[in-house]
Formats: structure tokens, C-alpha cells, sequence
């Protein structure tokens, strides 16, 4: 069993609205969380990263929350734009955990409609 | 500053064939991983170098796959035979230090299509 689950798997929005996608985890002991953009054909990119004692972390339009005691994380974004449009994906990361050790979530599909 | 250099960016090949794909980490980083990442899924570590040597590999199919990283720099990953479940993006990532506290850095990928 994936150990980090996404909701929603896609999502279809106007450009200029926001949104918010879900990010739960059963990963314990929990070390940190991060967010990955990965546009069509590219590789991830790292957004934000967040340690167990941070709630909150922002990256331009793009804010991620954390509550720990719940396992819970979202991304919102503010005001979409095209370029927005791509896969969004949740890594948790235990102490002492090698990058080889990640937990990758399947990723969040956001679509941004003219 | 470059990024994690790979190559071919794309790939078709039928099914038992081979093929290598090359990736070429940003200079420094002594660990390098490599992902596969099926359509619709996350990244799954297939093996992680630190320096030449093998960290971990215990994902890594090896009556058929295969990867080496010599001289501790560029890494080469081999399909043979591949098998029609092997398509997927196969993606390589450097960091600094091979813990979490690192920031990890990915190429843009190799798509492979076994037909």
C-alpha cells in the first residue's frame, strides 16, 4: 500500500481561479515533506520543502501547508496560470532516510483552461 | 549552474531488445539515483550510487536491468531484454549528499516505448 496518497488524481480550472490539492501520508516517524512540479515531458522540480515543526511554506503563487499531528499536506495555488497546468507530486521522507528512501505520491493532475 | 544531463530523451525499441540510456549528473554531486516512472505513477528508485559505489539496488530488476557509474561521475542504465512493461520515463537525479537533507535534482527523462 502507497504509504502517500493525492486527491484529486485531475483537476480542470479556469486561469485565474485558485485551487487546492490534498496530500495524506502514513509515513512515521516523519522527517519532511516536499512538492514537486513535473511539466509534460520534464522532470520534477522542487517547490517547497517543509520539516514536522513547519505549518506553512510559500513559493511565489504557490503555498503548502502541513499538519503533522493529522498527516496531512496541500498545495494551493493562487490565481492560475497557464503555465501551471502539469503534475503535482508529494514526497515524504522518514529521519535518516536516503533519497532513495522517498515516498513518492502518484501526483496530482492540474489542467489550466483559457 | 548546468542540470542533470540525460540522453536519449526518447526511445523506441521492440520487445527483447536492449538499450542504455546515459545520464551525466551536475558536477559535484556524489550520488546519483535512478527513477522509473510508469505514466500516471510516482517516480520508483530503481538504484542509488554514492560516488562508484552501489547504495541500494534492492528495486532494481537485475535478471535484466543493469546500471554502472564509473569513475564516480556519468551513470549508464541497460534494458536487456526489455519487455513491454519496461516502458516508462526513466529518470535520473543527483544531490549532494545522498540524505534528506539534500535538495535532489532531476534530469528531464528518457522515454522508453517497448512495442
Amino acid at each position: 500500500k502507497n504509504q502517500v496518497e493525492q486527491s484529486p488524481q485531475s483537476l480542470i480550472i479556469l486561469e485565474g481561479k485558485n485551487c487546492t490539492l490534498q496530500c495524506n501520508y502514513t509515513v512515521s516517524p516523519f522527517s519532511n515533506l516536499r512538492w514537486y512540479k513535473q511539466d509534460t515531458g520534464r522532470g520534477p522540480v522542487s517547490l517547497t520543502i517543509m520539516t514536522f515543526s513547519e505549518n506553512t511554506k510559500s513559493n511565489g503563487r504557490y503555498t503548502a501547508t502541513l499538519d503533522a499531528d493529522t498527516k496531512q499536506s496541500s498545495l494551493h495555488i493562487t490565481a492560475s496560470q497557464l503555465s501551471d497546468s502539469a503534475s503535482y507530486i508529494c514526497v515524504v521522507s522518514g529521519p535518516g532516510d536516503s533519497w532513495g528512501k522517498l515516498q513518492f505520491g502518484a501526483g496530482t493532475q492540474v489542467v489550466v483552461t483559457p | 549552474e548546468a542540470g542533470v544531463a540525460q540522453s536519449p530523451r526518447y526511445k523506441i525499441i521492440e520487445k527483447r531488445q536492449s538499450v542504455a540510456f546515459w545520464c551525466n549528473p551536475i558536477s559535484g554531486h556524489a550520488t546519483l539515483y535512478w527513477y522509473q516512472q510508469i505514466l500516471g505513477q510516482g517516480p520508483k528508485l530503481l538504484i542509488q550510487f554514492q560516488n562508484n559505489g552501489v547504495v541500494d539496488d534492492s528495486q532494481l530488476p537485475k535478471d535484466r536491468f543493469s546500471a554502472e557509474r564509473l569513475k564516480g561521475v556519468d551513470s549508464t542504465l541497460k534494458i536487456q531484454p526489455a519487455k513491454l512493461e519496461d516502458s516508462a520515463v526513466y529518470l535520473c537525479a543527483s544531490s549532494l549528499r545522498g540524505d534528506h537533507t539534500g535538495e535532489l535534482f532531476f534530469g528531464e527523462g528518457s522515454r522508453l516505448t517497448v512495442l
